[in-house]
């Protein structure tokens, strides 16, 4: 089956650092990748769509300038939260999809868990 | 109004019972539906991918999809402790991106 990694798994990290997130598609080429937020108890948020070497596109009310991502290749995508601060501490997922028409399948990364000290 | 709309839960039940899973949608544009089981503190995982109305069934799993209705149900057979987890569903339109119902947790005691 299609495996998504993420690296980190779980970081700790003072207020004001950079954290990046990797997410790799290990057996496919993903044209789409996604990334997500979920707090305890709550579903997925998605925050940015990317494809590959285009610029990602955010949802409403998220900070492209605090969230950068950068889909470089077809099985390589980062998510870079800048300026970390408390209240970005959350599990962040990625997804990515084989994106050919009609498939819409995502596969998910096993999270990263940010605590922002 | 939320788009996908998922019984919220908790549900528990006996080891050996049938599970029913629900969602409600309000956008007639949805063609694909998902089924994802996610354990604690991982990422989710998918069951079930269907295109439009219909049946499919993958060992205890079966998932239904009913358009008119609007309507989808992952039904698990002979359910496990292991299948304690929460389920989420999902839908997308041709554009790939996918909204999610809220998860419904379930807890299957031994």
């Amino acid at each position: 089956g299609a495996v998504v990694s993420q690296h980190p798994s779980r970081v700790i990290c003072k207020s004001g650092t950079s954290v990046k997130i990797e997410c790799r598609s290990l057996d496919f080429q993903a044209t789409t990748m996604f990334w997500y937020r979920q707090f305890p108890k709550q579903s997925l948020m998605l925050m940015a769509t990317s494809n590959e070497g285009s610029k990602a596109t955010y949802e409403q009310g998220v900070e492209k300038d605090k969230f950068l991502i950068n889909h470089a290749s077809l099985t390589l995508s980062t998510l870079t939260v800048t300026s970390a601060h408390p209240e970005d501490s959350s599990f962040y997922i990625c997804s990515a999809s084989p994106g050919a028409w009609g498939d819409n399948e995502q596969f998910f990364g096993p999270g990263t868990r940010l605590t922002v000290l | 109004q939320k788009e996908v709309e998922q019984d919220p839960g908790p549900l528990s039940v006996p080891e050996g019972a049938i599970v029913s899973l629900n969602c409600t949608y309000s956008n007639s544009a949805f063609q694909y539906f998902m089924w994802y089981r996610q354990y604690s503190r991982k990422g989710p995982e998918l069951l079930m991918y269907t295109y439009s109305s219909g049946n499919k069934e993958d060992g205890r799993f079966t998932a239904q999809v009913d358009k008119s209705s609007k309507y989808i149900s992952l039904f698990i057979r002979d359910s496990q402790p292991s299948d304690s987890a929460t389920y989420l569903c999902a839908m997308n339109t041709n554009a790939g991106k996918s909204t999610f119902g809220d998860g419904t947790t379930l807890t299957v005691k031994p």
